[in-house]
């Protein structure tokens, strides 16, 4: 079945550092959401990725998917302590519905 | 308006206990997903529930099922609890049944099987 791998697993940076984690799908992905968790909190959406090689950016996270649509990328520019969480990627291939990553957790300490 | 709702929020049972979570969508969606969310890990897809059919199931016993009722609310039911069913149970809402929707999620509920 689908897998989609996410790493790294964990990552703690220092406020103002930079922040990327990777999104790789065993098969070609029709499209790729991000959704981001707070400690102790539930996924929220951030975007949607849908066309080969495709980067859309929100304030300082920038968002990309690889040109054959099995991996994506999300860089976070500057961290700041709101940034705090859990990335997950989650994409869809074929007619299956959505797979999630393990997930990347990021620390920032002030 | 009101986000996805879930009940209750914790829950605790033990082994070979049933158990029944709850989840009512945002208004207007009309496809709810529920997922299961072990410590450590991302949502694991359950169900998917659309006008009140099941339109996708994940590798998951039958000892999981679920329905949907006519106001689009679900009710996700798990029987002969094992300690791995200790989890975060996620209920996702969508507008339609497209993959390509932003799922919302509720709070979850958290449940323990001692």
């Amino acid at each position: 079945g689908q897998q989609v791998m996410q790493i790294p697993q964990y990552q703690h940076v220092q406020e103002g550092e930079d922040f990327t984690t990777y999104c790789n799908s065993s098969t070609t992905l029709s499209n790729i959401q991000w959704y981001k968790q707070r400690p102790g909190g539930h996924p929220v959406f951030l975007i949607q990725l849908v066309k080969s090689g495709e980067v859309k950016k929100q304030k300082r996270l920038t968002f990309q998917f690889g040109e054959a649509k099995k991996n994506s990328s999300l860089h976070i520019t500057a961290t700041q302590t709101t940034d705090v969480g859990t990335y997950f990627c989650a994409g869809v291939s074929g007619y299956s519905t959505l797979t999630f990553g393990k997930g990347t957790m990021l620390l920032v300490s002030p | 308006d009101a986000g996805v709702t879930q009940s209750p929020t914790h829950l605790i049972k033990t082994r070979g206990q049933q158990v029944t979570l709850r989840c009512s969508p945002i208004s207007g969606h009309k496809s709810v997903s529920w997922y299961q969310q072990v410590l450590g890990q991302g949502p694991q897809f359950i169900f998917q529930y659309y006008e009140k059919e099941e339109r996708g199931r994940g590798n998951f016993p039958d000892r999981f099922s679920a329905r949907q009722f006519p106001n689009y609310s679900s009710e996700l039911n798990v029987n002969a609890l094992l300690l791995g069913d200790s989890a975060l149970y996620l209920c996702a809402s969508t507008l339609g049944l497209s993959s390509y929707n932003e799922q919302f999620f509720g709070p979850g509920t958290r449940l323990t099987v001692l």
